[in-house]
């Protein structure tokens, strides 16, 4: 039971280049989201999906994609890197009214 | 929308001692939850106590426990017999406990406090 995990752990980019970081579970759950952290500002909210097919904008959604095509897999899309996406991303999944549960983090770099 | 305060940046405490830190949220809901999470420097998020607004009692975990003052909108965390492995940021967090809308079941946090244990 590997529970969150997340690739890669660390990537530098360089502007206008595009990626995909990857997020996977191993527990069954239906929630599953992606929040940056930055210096001083706390985690804060990208995108979020409540089940395949089901996805929403967060707090911060601009100049980042996501789809859901299965309950394991939630992938997060910088289509066009810009330096402001310099932080660290944490996918995070929870069942229900349950914690929620955080992955490693991906640090990325955008030069 | 929900807000949540950490107004203290850092914080340091004598091994062995007892800290506090603090938190503080806003919010027009009746019931929800609200967590503390650990970042130690290998960044993992660790979830070290969970507390839900309709429980009058104070959540406790081992040397951890909470003093949720609901009417104050008060959550702060104690942390006692303050050991080295405890030093990291310290993260409160607010979530509804009504799942009836889409997107409820996100986290707001606060800006962190920072802990350092001095040996």
């Amino acid at each position: 039971n590997a529970g969150v995990t997340q690739t890669p752990k660390f990537q530098v980019l360089k502007t206008g280049q595009s990626m995909t970081l990857q997020c996977a579970q191993d527990m069954n759950h239906e929630y599953m989201s992606w929040y940056r952290q930055d210096p001083g500002m706390g985690l804060r909210l990208i995108h979020y999906s409540v089940g395949a097919g089901i996805t929403d904008q967060g707090e911060v959604p601009n100049g980042y994609n996501v789809s859901r095509s299965t309950t394991e897999d939630f992938p997060l899309r910088l289509l066009s890197a810009a330096p402001s996406q310099t932080s660290v991303y944490f996918c995070a999944t929870a069942g229900g009214l349950e914690t929620q549960y955080f992955g490693p983090g991906t640090r990325l770099l955008v030069l | 929308a929900q807000t949540v305060t950490q107004s203290q940046p850092e914080m340091s405490v004598q091994e062995a001692e007892t800290v506090t830190l603090s938190c503080t949220y806003d919010t027009s809901e009746s019931d929800y939850y609200l967590f503390w999470y650990k970042q130690p420097p290998s960044r993992q998020m660790i979830l070290v106590i969970r507390q839900e607004a309709y429980k009058q009692q104070n959540a406790t975990e081992n040397r951890f426990s909470v003093n949720f003052q609901k009417a104050a909108k008060s959550f702060s965390l104690k942390i006692s017999d303050s050991q080295l492995g405890d030093a990291a940021m310290y993260f409160c967090a607010y979530r509804s406990a009504d799942i009836s809308n889409f997107g409820n079941e996100k986290l707001t946090f606060g800006t962190g406090t920072r802990l350092t244990i001095i040996p």
